[in-house]
């Protein structure tokens, strides 16, 4: 059974911080990795997906890397600012192109202004 | 582009009783997924239509059951509610056998008295 962890659980940072979330999985095999946005009682928007084959994407304040060998992926946000306090959640795609996607629990992120 | 839209937004039932969800995939998309949210946790695969058939179904049992049209739009049907089934259900689509992101709705909050 793939498992996907994600800590810490919740996040409280002053605004400007550089901070790190953290994502581990036990089944390396994995097609490829989301990152997502979850405002309270909302949807989820997709921040960067990661390819099995690649090692990192950028975008914008973002960077996502990956590590198949160590099970584990780290979503990195520059300069953080309030409006980034969300969930955040990691989706790994075992399953190829029907995209099935097995979530971690998130890490509530604050950004305090 | 409108997006992916569900509806309900918000819905209360009672135990025992049958709910109706709906969900219009992102304008291109064909292959449209659900997903159940509880509070305070990832969520969780429950199925996956293209071709109007279900292709890919996760750890629910039969009182789950959906349907896709032949305009793509879905409806997950959920009988003899339980206490346990109050969550937020989302929907997401993708084009059938791509590598893209998911698009996710912004969900229906659904809460069983």
């Amino acid at each position: 059974k793939q498992e996907v962890t994600q800590i810490p659980a919740a996040l409280s940072v002053p605004e400007g911080e550089n901070l790190v979330l953290n994502c581990s999985f036990t089944d390396s095999a994995i097609y490829n990795l989301q990152w997502f946005r979850q405002d309270p009682g909302k949807g989820l928007t997709s921040l960067l997906l990661i390819q099995s084959s690649q090692r990192e994407q950028t975008s914008g304040r973002l960077n996502a890397s990956l590590d198949k060998s160590s099970g584990r992926s780290t979503l990195y946000i520059a300069a953080s600012q309030p409006g980034d306090s969300a969930t955040y959640l990691c989706a790994l795609n075992y399953g190829g192109a029907t995209n099935k996607l097995i979530f971690g629990t998130g890490t509530l992120l604050a950004v305090q202004p | 582009d409108a997006g992916v839209t569900q509806s309900p937004t918000h819905l209360i039932k009672t135990r025992g009783q049958q709910v109706t969800l709906r969900c219009s995939p992102k304008s291109g998309h064909d292959t449209v997924s659900w997903y159940q949210q509880a509070l305070g946790q990832g969520p969780q695969f429950i199925f996956q239509y293209y071709e109007e058939e279900e292709r890919q179904r996760g750890n629910f049992p039969d009182r789950f059951s959906g349907h896709q049209f032949p305009n793509y739009s879905s409806e997950l049907n959920v009988n003899a509610l339980l206490l346990g089934d109050s969550a937020l259900y989302l929907c997401a689509s993708s084009p059938t056998h791509t590598n893209e992101k998911l698009f996710f709705g912004s969900g229906t909050q659904l809460s069983v008295l």
